[in-house]
């Protein structure tokens, strides 16, 4: 089956720790997102990527960090610079061509 | 900054209705429309996207696109209650630009 793969599906964390989510697609898209979501809000971009080793900022990317090494793979690393880290985060691909997303299940960190 | 408005809702409708679901948006040169379903505690997917003016529809959703009046709608006809959802609207502005989200809009159909 194609799709998105975000683990952990939940994640604690304590505060001054860095966390790494886990974002894997086997659908052969180019780009790759790394979203946020907090209660009753829309979906804020952390960062993108369209192309191996190359990723860009977002708008809300202080405090996190990204790598693109492999076309399939698009990790997350929250650190402890980021002063709110509580929040569903949501990875995504797509084909550059069209634009429509195709989302993982969510990874949701909750900071102790 | 690009901005993607949405009604701010919640939205009730009876179950068999036509719920219908607003976005505008200030780029004028937005050439790309999604709407996303997101059930509580669920990722969003991807429900319709439109790319040119008029109607586009599939089964029950129809979206609408006016790029001048820079407006595009969701209408879910017959609604049923496993419509309940949140719904985003999203728009891009080229072919290689992100995505900028609306907050969503909240629906609840009532059997």
């Amino acid at each position: 089956d194609g799709g998105i793969t975000q683990s952990p599906k939940y994640l604690f964390r304590k505060e001054g720790q860095n966390v790494t989510l886990s974002c894997e697609q086997n659908l052969n898209h180019d780009a790759m997102y790394w979203y946020r979501q907090d209660p009753g809000q829309g979906l804020r971009l952390i960062y993108y990527s369209q192309i191996v080793n190359d990723f860009q900022k977002g708008d809300i990317a202080e405090g996190y960090s990204v790598s693109r090494e492999k076309k399939e793979s698009f990790p997350l690393t929250v650190t402890s610079a980021q002063k709110n880290p509580t929040a569903f985060y949501l990875c995504a691909s797509s084909i550059i061509s069209t634009g429509e997303l195709f989302f993982g299940e969510g990874s949701r960190l909750t900071v102790l | 900054q690009k901005e993607v408005e949405q009604n701010s809702g919640p939205l009730s409708v009876p179950e068999g209705a036509i719920a219908s679901l607003n976005c505008t948006y200030s780029d004028r040169g937005s050439q790309s429309f999604f709407w996303y379903r997101q059930y509580s505690g669920k990722s969003p997917e991807l429900i319709m996207s439109i790319y040119s003016n008029g109607d586009k529809e599939d089964g029950r959703f129809t979206a609408q696109l006016n790029k001048a009046s820079q407006y595009v709608s969701l209408l879910i006809r017959d609604s049923q209650p496993s419509d309940s959802a949140t719904y985003l609207c999203a728009v891009r502005a080229g072919a290689n630009s992100k995505l900028t989200f609306g907050k969503g809009i909240t629906l609840s159909v009532r059997p």
